[in-house]
């Protein structure tokens, strides 16, 4: 079945240091790609996505690439804030047919950003 | 526009007492999802509901879960005499349709703790 696999932390990083967040996936057919955020207390939100191979998603200064030679889908951001601090899932999506409305996620990975 | 709704945001049950956790959609949305996530682990898939039709359920235990979303109020997930393995988040998500391009919109998620 679909699977996905992220970097396991918690990673801890100090302000405007440059952040990348592993995140590869098995899954049959051609799979859509999220990142998902989870700031404390809250609820998760969608952080980007990509739905073809090659695709970059973007927003708020983080960006991910779907390379589907290496079935990757990894998170970066040049410079970190003190406010980016929170959990992040990656998540696959199946192509068309099948249950394709459900959502794979990794296990989350806890960004903590020191001042 | 409110958020996806979801309360309580902690349960406390005694073993083999029943936890009942609310999820209301964002508005115009008629397309609930339930995924739970165990400590240590990403979230999964358990049930897809639209309006008064459970669409999926494969991702639910066979006993002592139940989902509905009825035509009036929110969605329920109920589970009926608790154990400790139940102990987990509990997130609900709404998207207007259920196509693979809908984004799904997640809730805080219900923190449920069985004693």
């Amino acid at each position: 079945g679909d699977s996905v696999t992220q970097m396991e932390g918690p990673v801890t990083l100090s302000e405007e240091a440059f952040l990348t967040i592993n995140c590869t996936y098995t899954a049959t057919g051609y799979p859509s790609l999220f990142w998902y955020v989870q700031y404390p207390g809250e609820g998760l939100q969608l952080l980007l996505k990509a739905t073809k191979a090659d695709d970059k998603g973007s927003n708020k200064g983080f960006e991910a690439t779907y390379r589907k030679e290496t079935t990757s889908f990894h998170l970066e951001k040049g410079s970190v804030q003190v406010s980016d601090s929170a959990v992040y899932f990656c998540a696959l999506r199946a192509g068309r047919g099948g249950s394709n409305y459900k959502l794979t996620f990794g296990k989350g990975t806890l960004l903590t950003v020191n001042p | 526009n409110a958020g996806v709704m979801q309360n309580p945001r902690h349960l406390v049950r005694r073993r083999g007492q029943e936890a009942r956790l609310r999820c209301s959609p964002m508005k115009g949305h008629s397309h609930v999802y339930w995924y739970r996530q165990l400590p240590e682990e990403g979230l999964k898939f358990m049930v897809y509901l639209q309006k008064e039709n459970i669409i999926d359920e494969s991702g639910m235990p066979k006993e002592r879960f139940s989902a509905e979303f009825p035509k009036e109020g929110p969605s329920i997930l109920r589970i009926q005499q608790v154990v400790r393995g139940d102990s987990a988040a509990y997130f609900c998500a709404s998207s207007p349709t259920g196509t693979s391009t809908d984004t799904q919109y997640f809730g805080p998620g219900t923190r449920l703790t069985v004693l």
